[in-house]
């Protein structure tokens, strides 16, 4: 049971280069999240899908836009990277009730140089 | 709006002796509480977490927390430390609003020394 898988594990890139963060999900949860993890500062939520199609907006979305276009994966992509944006990424993925937990991912270290 | 507050980025024990992290919550309706570990280099795991159906919660290696409404508190402790608990601790709450995304405190960091 691999839980939730998060590719790449590290990357380093130049500013203004793009990429694309996988997070993949095999529990059958509806709900899915993106944070981003900074010293001192806790996580903070970028964007986050209620289901298959829907996406909305975090806390600190700018920068960065996301898909979800089957129910098990949800994108994360930064279409010109800023080194604003180094940090630790971590996927989540939920049932949706309030009760329950979050399974997370083992997080994406993103260096922007 | 739901928020939390860890009192003290960094806490420092004794092997064997009490672990207490401190957590104040902050919510509107009765709320859905958790702590979470993250060891270095890891993703997040639950300790534990509380939804209502008993005040004293107990989680995995040994810790537990008690939901305290008159001090919207959900402190986490442990009787006697271990070296291997020595990680960074996370207080979240379920956001009452679209999305039910957690949300978390800024995390305290546990060092245990011998």
């Amino acid at each position: 049971n691999a839980g939730v898988t998060q590719t790449p594990k590290f990357r380093v890139l130049k500013t203004g280069q793009s990429m694309t963060l996988l997070c993949a999900q095999d529990m059958n949860h509806e709900y899915m999240y993106w944070y981003r993890q900074d010293p001192g500062m806790g996580l903070r939520l970028i964007h986050y899908s209620v289901g298959e199609g829907t996406t909305a907006k975090g806390e600190v979305p700018d920068g960065y836009n996301v898909s979800r276009l089957k129910k098990q994966n949800f994108l994360l992509g930064l279409e010109s990277a800023a080194p604003s944006q180094t940090s630790v990424y971590f996927c989540a993925s939920r049932t949706g009730l309030m009760n329950t937990e979050a399974f997370f991912g083992q997080g994406t270290r993103l260096t922007v140089v | 709006a739901q928020s939390v507050t860890q009192l003290g980025s960094h806490v420092s024990v004794s092997e064997g002796a009490l672990v207490l992290l401190r957590c104040n919550y902050s919510s509107s309706v009765p709320p859905y509480l958790f702590w979470y570990v993250q060891y270095p280099n890891q993703g997040l795991q639950l300790l534990l977490k509380y939804t209502s159906a008993a005040t004293l919660v107990k989680g995995i290696n040994g810790f537990e927390a008690e939901f305290k409404k008159s001090e919207t508190s959900f402190h986490l402790t442990k009787p006697s430390a271990h070296m291997s608990d020595a990680a960074e601790y996370f207080c979240a709450v379920t956001r009452n609003q679209a999305g039910t995304a957690l949300i978390f405190g800024k995390g305290t960091t546990l060092s245990v020394s011998s």
